[in-house]
């Protein structure tokens, strides 16, 4: 089946402590996209990449990292300089910038 | 930048009758006007989208409608069930070309 998978569904995180969670799609998208969603809350932008080897900072870039090494993974590290990271992540992927966007099943961090 | 506003924050229906959500944006220079609806613990799921070339579009129970002029879009579900429960948003895409997230409705249908 075409489709986002983001692994793993659950992370716990200590202080301090980088992570890193994983997003791959089989649509053949070139776009992909990550967002923040807190609780009660819509979607915010953490980075999004066009191209292959080319991200750009999204609304809240602050604390995070990205990598697109190949077209079909873009993973999200969440940083200890991020100082509230539990939220539920999504990411995303489009074929076109303009076009429709579809979304993986979300991560759900915590910091413990 | 844009800025995007959705009503009402609830809304709470019975079965069977219908649901309308409101839109407003700000940019008028966007032209893709998307609904996502998004169950618990699940990523949103597109479930209807209009471009500024039309002013409305169906399908089956869900149409989208398109005012241009007074900057807003709007979510129509008839029939209401029991699994249109959830939370939807609107994202119109500014001229930049990224979604600007409304903060949601949560829509709930009551036996």
């Amino acid at each position: 089946d075409g489709g986002i998978t983001q692994s793993p569904k659950y992370l716990f995180r200590k202080e301090g402590q980088n992570v890193t969670l994983s997003c791959e799609q089989n649509l053949n998208h070139d776009a992909m996209y990550w967002y923040r969603q807190d609780p009660g809350q819509g979607l915010r932008l953490i980075y999004y990449s066009q191209i292959v080897n080319d991200f750009q900072k999204g609304d809240i870039a602050e604390g995070y990292s990205v990598s697109r090494e190949k077209k079909e993974s873009f993973p999200l590290t969440v940083t200890s300089a991020q100082k509230n990271p539990t939220a539920f992540y999504l990411c995303a992927s489009s074929n076109l910038r303009g076009n429709t966007i579809y979304f993986g099943e979300g991560s759900w961090l915590t910091v413990v | 930048g844009e800025n995007v506003e959705q009503h009402p924050s609830t809304l709470s229906v019975q079965e069977g009758d219908s649901a309308v959500i409101k839109c407003t944006y700000s940019d008028s220079a966007s032209n893709y006007f998307p609904w996502y609806k998004q169950e618990l613990g699940k990523g949103p799921q597109l479930i209807i989208d209009i471009r500024s070339n039309v002013g409305e579009k169906k399908d089956q129970r869900i149409a989208v409608t398109l005012n241009k002029t007074a900057k807003h879009f709007s979510l129509h579900i008839t029939e209401t069930q029991p699994e249109d429960s959830a939370v939807y948003f609107c994202a119109p895409m500014d001229s930049n070309y990224q979604l600007i997230w409304g903060a949601g409705t949560k829509l709930i249908i009551k036996p």
